[in-house]
């Protein structure tokens, strides 16, 4: 159990919905990174906060945001959703802002947009 | 900027053969290097990591990794595979702000 907590495990919803999808970093860390995970894309980086800030962005659609709440959860939403968004969105948390230091990952929420 | 290159989607291997897989990186600048490994329906788990010092790494699970600055590789290998050993494999370089994955390589066990 690496510490983080990814809610929900599964979620399956239509083209053109929108959800959110919930991270709850290790206790004491405050970096949590979002990446995607698909079957032609690979594990790609989408966006990074730290202690409520954003601090990077990768190929993050503009369709999809996250915020980085005061209790260090953080929540992922993505919008207008396509059948292309069907992937699985891990969340990862370290201890420091860069992430030099080893990343803890979740287990993932697996989305299946029909 | 930094890259990594995963050589092999694919890799099969009998029990008890030597597991080799190999990642090479592109770096501007000194790498701290990863690999992870991915369980069916599972979360990504640090395997090791090198970030200065010995080049020769070890990790969990009997796995160690070699950083080669000439060759700009960090291959992964272990001695003798174990059929728990069935999932799939990242090698990592550390970005200015997030760690830069590689494709994967999925390693079959066969008994």
């Amino acid at each position: 159990d690496s510490g983080v907590t990814q809610t929900p495990k599964h979620l399956i919803t239509a083209t053109g919905q929108r959800v959110t999808l919930r991270c709850s970093p290790r206790s004491g860390d405050l970096s949590v990174y979002w990446y995607q995970q698909s079957l032609d894309q690979g594990l790609q980086f989408l966006i990074q906060y730290y202690n409520g800030e954003e601090r990077a962005k990768g190929n993050i659609l503009e369709r999809f945001s996250a915020q980085q709440f005061p209790d260090l959860h953080s929540e992922l939403n993505l919008s207008s959703l396509e059948l292309g968004d069907s992937a699985l969105y891990f969340c990862a948390s370290s201890p420091l802002l860069d992430s030099l230091t080893e990343a803890f990952f979740g287990q993932g929420t697996r989305l299946t947009v029909v | 900027a930094q890259s990594v290159t995963q050589l092999g989607s694919h890799v099969s291997v009998s029990e008890g053969a030597l597991v080799l897989l190999r990642c090479n990186y592109s770096s501007s600048v000194p790498p701290y290097l990863f690999w992870y490994v991915q369980y069916p329906n599972q979360g990504l788990q640090l395997l090791l990591k090198y970030t200065t010092g010995a080049t020769l790494v070890k990790g969990i699970n009997g796995f160690e990794a070699e950083f080669k600055k000439s060759e700009t590789s960090f291959h992964l290998t272990k001695p003798s595979a174990h059929m728990s050993d069935a999932a799939e494999y990242f090698c990592a370089v550390s970005g200015r702000d997030k760690l830069i994955f590689g494709t994967g390589t999925r390693l079959q066990v066969f008994p």
